[in-house]
């Protein structure tokens, strides 16, 4: 089984400069998570889709930010424009429809590593 | 709002050898999932082990345990028979709520030793 797949791995860019990762959950996982882990901290969810449809993104910075999954499947999440405390690992995770209650593994991918200067 | 601490920025262990990693937690839900993640230099996060917080009986996963004291709120890890494989960042993390959202700790670095 093909596990969850982000590009790119790694993206260098000036401060005010935009950028886009990438992600493929694994093939039937309706729920779709984005992450920045900033050095030295653990992950910090970002946005949470459940198919095409938002769960929460309390915690992701709309003024820069931005996030979609169309078709349910892959997703982006975009930064513009972008600003030195940016600089993080962003993870993509996904899972099996995330219901309250349920204890579906979120299973990672390899992750993008952004560095802006 | 749920919060989990992990006091031990990094710890050694030698090859073979057995060690423990400290967490404790909180959270207002009564149904919630404790978890264990190690991320190693890969970056990709990998899950070790998971205890339902209505279980009583520790979670176990080969060389890997859990010590779960609900009333305390803490969650340790012991990894026994320690390899060089185990050298990484190990995360615990709790889950639950109306979102089923992860909250990590700030993990601890593992080093193993020959």
């Amino acid at each position: 089984e093909a596990g969850v797949a982000q590009s790119p791995r790694y993206k260098i860019i000036e401060k005010r400069q935009s950028v886009a990762f990438w992600c493929n959950p694994i093939s039937g996982h309706a729920t779709l998570y984005w992450y920045q882990q900033i050095l030295g901290q653990g992950p910090k969810l970002l946005i949470q889709f459940q198919n095409n449809g938002v769960v929460d993104d309390s915690q992701l910075p709309k003024d820069r930010f931005s996030a979609e999954r169309l078709k349910g499947v892959d997703s982006t999440l975009k930064i513009q424009p972008a600003k030195l405390e940016d600089s993080a690992v962003y993870l993509c995770a996904s899972s099996l429809p995330s219901l309250r209650g349920d204890s579906y593994e979120q299973y990672f991918g390899p992750g993008t590593r952004l560095t802006v200067t | 709002a749920q919060t989990v601490t992990q006091s031990q920025p990094e710890m050694s262990v030698q090859e073979a050898e057995t060690v423990t990693l400290s967490c404790t937690y909180d959270t207002s839900e009564n149904n919630y999932y404790l978890f264990w993640y190690k991320q190693p230099p890969s970056r990709q996060m990998i899950l070790v082990i998971r205890q339902e917080a209505y279980k009583q009986q520790n979670a176990t996963e080969n060389r890997f345990s859990v010590n779960f004291q609900k009333a305390a709120k803490s969650f340790s890890l012991k990894i026994s028979d320690s390899q060089l494989g185990d050298t990484a960042m190990y995360f615990c993390a709790v889950r639950g709520g109306a979102t089923n959202k992860l909250i990590f700790g700030t993990g601890t670095l593992l080093a193993v030793q020959p």
